[in-house]
C-alpha cells in the first residue's frame, strides 16, 4: 500500500514533441505529489509538485495532472527538449510525515534532435 | 550558496570493510534523510532525522548500517562490515522539515564493495 508505481521505465521523445509520466498510488492517506528530475551523476532535484485540492498544476512546459479518484497522476512536458533528457521520479507522501517521501522506480526520458 | 555536500564522491572497498559515508546538510534545513539507489529497488530511504533526533530508521536494512548526526551540520552513514549486495548509490538529502519543503539532495556517494 506504500507503493507508488511507475511508468514507462525508459520513453524516446523527438525534440519539439509532448512527453508523458503516469503513476499510480494505493495509499489513500497520500496527499502531496511531487516530481523529481535526476541528471546523470547528480541527485535528483524538484521538478513540479501538486496537492490533491487541485486537478492541474502548470509551470512553464511542465504540467501534474491529477485524478483523485482513480489515484493516478501523470506529468506532461510540452516542447520537449534535449535539455529535458533526464531521469523523472514520481513521489508521493502523507499528511503525517509529509517529509517521507515513496518514490516511484523512474522513467528515463530521452529527448531526441 | 552550498547546496548539500557528500563525500567521498566515489568509494571502493573490499567485502567485511568498514565504510563511512558523509553528509553537511544546508546551513538553516533542520531535516536529514539518507537514501539508497539501486537499479532493482530505485531510491529507498533509509533513514531520516529532525532536529539532529532520528525520527525514522524503518528502513535501515539491518544492524550492519548505522547513521548518526551529532551536530546539524553533519552526518554520517556507517556500513560495517560491507557486502557486494550494498554497492549503490547513496544520497544525502536536506529540508527546512515544514509542511511539504522540498527535499535538496547532494550529488551522492557511489559505493562500490567487491
Amino acid at each position: 500500500q506504500q507503493q507508488v508505481k511507475q511508468s514507462p521505465q525508459s520513453l524516446i521523445v523527438q525534440k519539439g514533441g509532448i512527453s508523458i509520466i503516469n503513476c499510480a498510488y494505493e495509499n489513500t492517506a497520500f496527499d502531496y505529489f511531487p516530481w523529481y528530475q535526476q541528471f546523470p551523476g547528480k541527485g535528483p532535484a524538484l521538478l513540479i509538485a501538486i496537492r490533491p485540492d487541485v486537478s492541474e498544476k502548470k509551470e512553464g512546459r511542465f504540467t501534474i495532472s491529477f485524478n483523485k479518484s482513480a489515484k493516478q497522476f501523470s506529468l506532461h512536458i510540452m516542447d520537449s527538449q534535449p535539455g529535458d533528457s533526464a531521469t523523472y521520479f514520481c513521489a508521493a507522501s502523507p499528511v503525517q510525515g509529509a517529509q517521507k517521501l515513496v518514490f516511484g522506480q523512474g522513467t528515463r526520458l530521452t529527448i531526441n534532435p | 550558496d552550498a547546496g548539500v555536500i557528500q563525500s567521498p564522491r566515489h568509494e571502493v572497498t573490499e567485502m567485511g570493510q568498514e565504510v563511512t559515508l558523509r553528509c553537511k546538510p544546508i546551513s538553516g534545513h533542520n531535516s536529514l534523510f539518507w537514501y539508497r539507489q539501486t537499479m532493482m529497488r530505485g531510491l529507498e530511504l533509509l533513514i531520516y532525522f529532525n532536529n539532529n533526533v532520528p525520527i525514522d530508521d524503518s528502513g535501515m536494512p539491518e544492524d550492519r548500517f548505522s547513521a548518526k548526526m551529532p551536530n546539524a551540520s553533519f552526518s554520517t552513514l556507517k556500513i560495517q562490515p560491507s557486502e557486494p549486495r550494498d554497492s549503490a548509490v547513496y544520497f544525502c538529502a536536506s529540508s527546512l522539515g515544514n509542511g511539504y519543503s522540498p527535499l535538496h539532495f547532494g550529488n551522492g556517494t557511489r559505493l562500490t564493495v567487491t
